[in-house]
C-alpha cells in the first residue's frame, strides 16, 4: 500500500472550513484514499473514501487531484467537536491492512 | 444497523498474568474482523485479522494470540502479559466485500503493571 504524508498539526477557527491535506505520490491505480478521525480515547471513526472522483457525504468532502497524488479532506463548518486526529490512508481494494500513520491533529479553536 | 462491542473498557493487569479481550459484532454476517493496538501517542498497528470462523492471520509476531470461535466473535488473548503489552486495543469489522471501510469498536485500554 502507498505511503501517505500529512502535516502533524493544524488549527482552525470554529465555523470556518478545515482543509486537511494528504500526499500520496506513490498511489497506484487500484488504491483508494480513506479518511478516518480519532477523538481522544475513542476508536477511529470512518469519514469518507474515494478512488478518483470527488466525494461528499454528511460529514465531509474529499477532493482528489487529477493525478491522484494528493487529496484534501474538507470539513465545511468546523465545530469544537471536530477536534481530533485525522488519518489519511491509502489501501488496495483487496488489502486487509489499514495502515494508520501519525495523522494530523486538528484543533478547532473557539 | 451494525454495532460492535468490546469489553472490558479498561483493564489493569500485573505482568505475567493472562489476558482475554472480547469483541462482538451485531447486525452483519461473515464480517472480516481485526485487532489493532495503539501505543500512547502512536498510530494503530494491525495485530490480527480473520476472514472467517477459525481463520486467523497474524501481522506481528508477539506473545498475543487471537481466536474466532463464532462468526461474529473475535477474542484477543495472552498467556503472560508483558509491560510492553500496555496500550489501547481496538477491534474492527469490515463487510465481506472488496473496498468497504472498516468500523471500529470503542476500544479497551490495557495497563500492565
Amino acid at each position: 500500500d502507498a505511503k501517505t504524508t500529512q502535516p502533524p498539526s493544524m488549527d482552525c477557527a470554529e465555523g470556518r472550513a478545515a482543509n486537511l491535506p494528504c500526499n500520496h505520490s506513490t498511489i497506484s491505480g487500484n488504491e483508494y484514499v480513506y479518511w478516518y478521525r480519532q477523538i481522544h480515547s475513542q476508536g477511529p471513526q470512518y469519514i469518507i473514501h474515494g478512488l478518483k472522483n470527488n466525494e461528499t457525504n454528511e460529514m465531509a468532502s474529499l477532493i482528489i487531484t487529477e493525478d491522484r497524488k494528493s487529496s484534501t479532506l474538507i470539513l465545511p463548518h468546523a465545530t469544537l467537536r471536530d477536534t481530533a486526529v485525522y488519518y489519511c490512508i491509502v489501501r488496495d481494494r483487496y488489502g486487509q491492512n489499514f495502515v494508520f500513520g501519525p495523522g494530523t491533529r486538528l484543533s478547532v479553536l473557539p | 444497523s451494525q454495532t460492535i462491542h468490546q469489553w472490558p473498557a479498561t483493564l489493569v493487569q500485573p505482568v505475567g498474568s493472562p489476558l482475554s479481550l472480547e469483541c462482538t459484532v451485531e447486525g452483519t454476517s461473515n464480517p472480516n474482523l481485526y485487532w489493532y493496538r495503539q501505543a500512547a501517542g502512536r498510530g494503530l498497528q494491525l495485530l490480527f485479522y480473520s476472514v472467517g470462523i477459525g481463520q486467523i492471520s497474524s501481522e506481528v509476531p508477539q506473545n498475543l494470540s487471537a481466536s474466532r470461535p463464532q462468526d461474529r466473535q473475535f477474542i484477543l488473548s495472552s498467556k503472560k502479559l508483558l509491560l510492553s503489552d500496555s496500550g489501547f486495543y481496538l477491534c474492527a469489522w469490515r463487510a465481506d466485500s472488496s473496498y468497504n471501510e472498516q468500523f471500529f469498536g470503542p476500544g479497551t485500554r490495557l495497563t500492565v503493571l
